[in-house]
């Protein structure tokens, strides 16, 4: 089956930089989604891998490893305004989204 | 104004009743996408639509059905709903495939079956 891991929970300190993991495996790979959702609000695109490496946009970056199946979302410099739930999404070869049941991250001054 | 509008935003129910959650966009996108999200599991694929004339079952798609009026507009319709169908549901659109596009969601339609 296809299949989306990514922590249920993380708690990280204002100003720090926190890495959330996730693995994958799926049935065919066309390219990784991250999305951010605040509490009770819709997700919003943060960013796209295809290709191995990391991609960086602002404070945040995206790593991907195909062969492991793995990819990272690195958020530097945390604000107050990054709590949110971070949901991982893997595109397969049916072109259908895979997604994990997302990462809630906790910012504490 | 948001460009993709749900309503309603919030919806308690009884059991057996039918029910429709609506939505449009203003985004001019053909593609649009019925999700449910349930605490502790991933979105899931209700239905999916990637024009008028086109509709797909997604992954969880039974005691559901669509409507697509038009380019701008895709409701999702409970004939008969069920406690089980709790859940908050999101509509999304998206301009192309999405290997070269984001998805777009949006508020949200909270659904409760009592």
């Amino acid at each position: 089956g296809q299949n989306i891991d990514q922590p249920t929970e993380m708690t990280a300190t204002e100003g720090a930089i926190v890495q959330i993991n996730c693995t994958y495996q799926t049935s065919g790979f066309n390219g990784l989604f991250w999305y951010q959702q605040h509490a009770g609000e819709a997700p919003t695109f943060l960013s796209y891998n295809v290709l191995d490496g990391l991609e960086e946009k602002g404070r945040f970056s995206s790593f991907l490893s195909r062969s492991k199946g793995y990819s990272y979302l690195l958020l530097k410099e945390l604000q107050m305004k990054d709590s949110a739930s971070y949901l991982c999404a893997v595109l397969d070869s049916n072109y259908q989204l895979i997604w994990g049941a997302g990462t809630k991250l906790i910012i504490k001054p | 104004d948001a460009d993709v509008t749900q309503t309603p935003r919030n919806r308690i129910t009884k059991t057996g009743k039918r029910i429709m959650l609506e939505c449009s966009q203003t985004k001019g996108h053909d593609r649009m996408y019925w999700y449910r999200q349930d605490p502790g599991l991933g979105l899931r694929l209700i239905y999916y639509s990637f024009d008028v004339k086109d509709i797909n079952k997604g992954e969880i798609s039974d005691g559901y059905s669509v409507s697509r009026q038009a380019q701008a507009k895709f409701s999702l319709s409970l004939e008969s709903a069920i406690p089980n169908q709790t859940a908050l549901y999101f509509c999304a659109t998206s301009e192309m495939t999405l290997d070269t596009g984001e998805l777009f969601f949006g508020e949200g339609s909270r659904l409760t079956v009592l």
